[in-house]
């Protein structure tokens, strides 16, 4: 079993759509939990970090940790065909050692 | 402060050739993290360096080594390349905040 698991999509949404993407982890030990958004032929840059339960908001985005269920999502509200890149959720362990889910490409069309 | 900047963007090699990645990292930053990046596998850790000692190894083989300097610069080798090796390799840096901010990558073909 891999250690975080991820939806490859593709998803593809109108422009204005609620976008939910989402991870699921196996070790409750994890401490950390990211997402980043790569762009075609770029490096991830990181969108949100946060290490506990409950909900981050950050302008459109919002990062919601459920560690009971060890299950993360990403939430963006009012897409922009910007925010067309691949998604990936990144988790810590104590250890400092990251673990990448396999990312979710998303397209939102004008 | 600058990013993490990776050189060279773009390489071309053939099979048995050996080839030498280079990545500054974040200033202040000495934390130094290689990943393997592919349309198949996705992102894959390759090793870690910390204040020019290596901190953790994924799986992948003696083929692939690292280094970090003291100025926290870091340079990856792979030797007797394969096809298999293609892809896009990036380099991470942390500030020890539990967060990793990556280069641009440097997209390695080949042949």
């Amino acid at each position: 079993q891999k250690e975080v698991e991820q939806d490859p999509g593709p998803l593809s949404v109108p422009e204005g759509a609620i976008v939910s993407l989402n991870c699921t982890y196996s070790n409750s030990a994890f401490q950390y939990f990211m997402w980043y958004r790569q762009y075609s032929r770029k490096g991830p840059e990181l969108l949100m970090y946060t290490y506990s339960s409950g909900n981050k908001e950050d302008g459109r985005f919002t990062a919601q940790v459920d560690k009971s269920s060890k299950y993360i999502s990403l939430f963006i509200r009012d897409s922009q065909p910007s925010d067309s890149a691949t998604y990936l959720c990144a988790i810590v362990n104590n250890f400092n050692k990251f673990y990448f889910g396999s990312g979710t490409k998303l397209n939102v069309k004008p | 402060k600058a990013g993490v900047t990776q050189t060279p963007r773009y390489l071309i090699k053939t099979r048995g050739q050996q080839v030498t990645l280079s990545c500054s990292p974040i200033s202040g930053h000495r934390s130094v993290s290689w990943y393997q990046q592919t349309p198949g596998q996705g992102l894959q850790f390759l090793f870690e360096y910390f204040s020019e000692t290596q901190r953790n190894k994924g799986n992948f083989p003696g083929r692939f080594s690292g280094r970090q300097f003291s100025n926290s610069r870091s340079e990856m080798n792979v030797s007797t390349l394969e096809l298999g090796d293609s892809a896009l390799y990036l380099c991470a840096s942390s500030g020890g905040e539990d967060t990793q901010y990556f280069g641009p990558g440097t997209r390695l073909t080949v042949l």
